[in-house]
């Protein structure tokens, strides 16, 4: 079955800079790729997501890369707020069409310093 | 949109009881329907996968007899656990995908689960 490997475990950066959480995934034939962010005690949250027809994509000051030869995706945050601060997780999944579970990474706990 | 709820957000049971929990699309039809197990400060585990009026299809290591799972409508499936026991105290979280909405799967509140 897939495997999600998720890096760093903790990320802690200041307020305004930039932060980047990797993922590595095992199984060629998975096609989408969701980052979902969770609060404490809450559920995760659907921040962005990518599809493996694709490089790139954006959505203010989130953007994911996904590269399907190396088999890994990033999530990038840029001009990091204090409300940023949570826990993330990157999932993949096989055939799509909203038929198959995710695979979740162990999630990054992101810190922003004021 | 693409809200889902989750009833109760927690509750607190003696072990050898059951316990039912809802999960509900507000606002869109879902065509499948998913629960995840949650334990502190660990990732999400796909127990469970569930189509309106099919069986549900569960996940290696999970137990289809407590484990109990009805997908009655587009709009609501159910997780019974059964024969509560202790190690089953864990975060209980479903998510949906739209009816012909593509892969995006929306998730719950969660429902916290502490088995005494």
């Amino acid at each position: 079955g897939e495997n999600v490997e998720q890096h760093p475990s903790t990320l802690s950066v200041q307020e305004g800079d930039s932060a980047v959480i990797k993922c590595t995934y095992s199984d060629s034939a998975s096609n989408y790729f969701p980052w979902y962010k969770q609060e404490l005690g809450k559920g995760p949250q659907l921040i962005i997501d990518i599809r493996s027809n694709v490089g790139e994509k954006k959505d203010q000051r989130i953007a994911v890369t996904l590269n399907k030869t190396a088999k890994h995706f990033s999530l990038h945050i840029t001009e990091t707020q204090p409300e940023d601060s949570a826990v993330y997780f990157c999932a993949a999944s096989g055939t799509g069409g909203g038929a198959d579970g995710l695979t979740f990474g162990k999630g990054t706990h992101l810190i922003i310093q004021p | 949109g693409a809200v889902v709820s989750q009833h109760p957000s927690w509750v607190i049971c003696k072990s050898g009881t059951s316990v039912k929990i809802e999960c509900r699309s507000l606002d869109f039809q879902a065509t499948t329907m998913f629960w995840y197990r949650q334990f502190p400060k660990q990732s999400l585990m796909l127990m469970a996968t569930s189509n309106e009026g099919s069986k549900a299809t569960y996940e290696q290591g999970v137990e289809k007899d407590k484990f109990l799972i009805n997908h009655a409508s587009l709009t609501l499936s159910t997780l019974t656990v059964t024969s509560a026991h202790p190690e089953d105290s864990s975060f209980y979280i479903c998510s949906a995908s739209q009816l012909a909405g593509g892969e995006a799967q929306y998730f719950g509140p969660g429902t916290r689960l502490t088995v005494l």
